[in-house]
């Protein structure tokens, strides 16, 4: 059964800092990969959606790298912002899914950007 | 500006009640799909629908839960007899085409006392 972890589970940083959110992944049979933001009492936006034959997607100030034989992929986030506060999901499609084509969701990282 | 939408938005209810869920999706897409976000479980989904055939349900209580879209503009989620353990956040999502992204409504608050 393919599980999705996330780690931190809470991230603190000053404003201007680069940072890394992590997410892995038990089973490496995934078509893609979606990294998700969620603002409190909101639903979730779509980041960056990375297919399993891709390495990364950038968008702006955020790329997302995905290493499929290893079971991870990384949030890169540059030069945070205050505007950054938010909890990230990520979230896999994984082949032979019940659905298959669900998302399987981790717990999320909560970032708190300080200014 | 194409978005998913969800009625209502919060619902308080007593055990033993029925909960309707309402969604429209983005118009043009044809897969729908209803998740659930507890703090104990994270978001699980719950329903998936493709062209509103239902492919899997298999994430919902069958005996209490039912999915249907009675055309491609509408999705329900019914809940009866709700439950106290029913109380979390239903997200209902869309997306052109299977495995490609997925949009989300703002949810629907429930709580069941």
């Amino acid at each position: 059964k393919q599980e999705v972890t996330q780690i931190p589970a809470a991230l603190s940083v000053p404003e201007g800092e680069n940072l890394v959110l992590n997410c892995s992944f038990t089973d490496s049979a995934i078509y893609n990969l979606q990294w998700f933001r969620q603002d409190p009492g909101k639903g979730l936006t779509s980041l960056l959606l990375i297919q399993s034959s891709q390495r990364e997607q950038t968008s702006g100030r955020l790329n997302a790298s995905l290493d499929k034989s290893s079971g991870r992929s990384t949030l890169y986030i540059a030069a945070s912002q205050p505007g950054d506060s938010a909890t990230y999901l990520c979230a896999v499609t994984a082949v032979g899914n019940q659905a298959g084509t669900a998302l399987i969701f981790g717990k999320g990282t909560t970032l708190s950007v300080s200014s | 500006d194409a978005r998913v939408t969800q009625t209502p938005r919060h619902k308080v209810t007593e055990m033993g009640q029925e909960v309707t869920m309402r969604c429209q999706p983005i118009l043009g897409h044809n897969t729908v799909f209803w998740y659930r976000q507890t703090m104990m479980q994270g978001l699980e989904l719950l329903a998936y629908f493709r062209n509103r055939a239902p492919l899997d349900d298999s994430g919902m209580p069958k005996d209490r839960f039912s999915a249907e879209m009675p055309d491609a503009t509408l999705a329900t989620l019914k809940i009866q007899p709700s439950e106290p353990r029913d109380s979390a956040v239903y997200f209902c999502a869309s997306g052109l085409r299977d495995r490609e992204t997925q949009y989300f409504g703002p949810g629907t608050r429930l709580l069941v006392l």
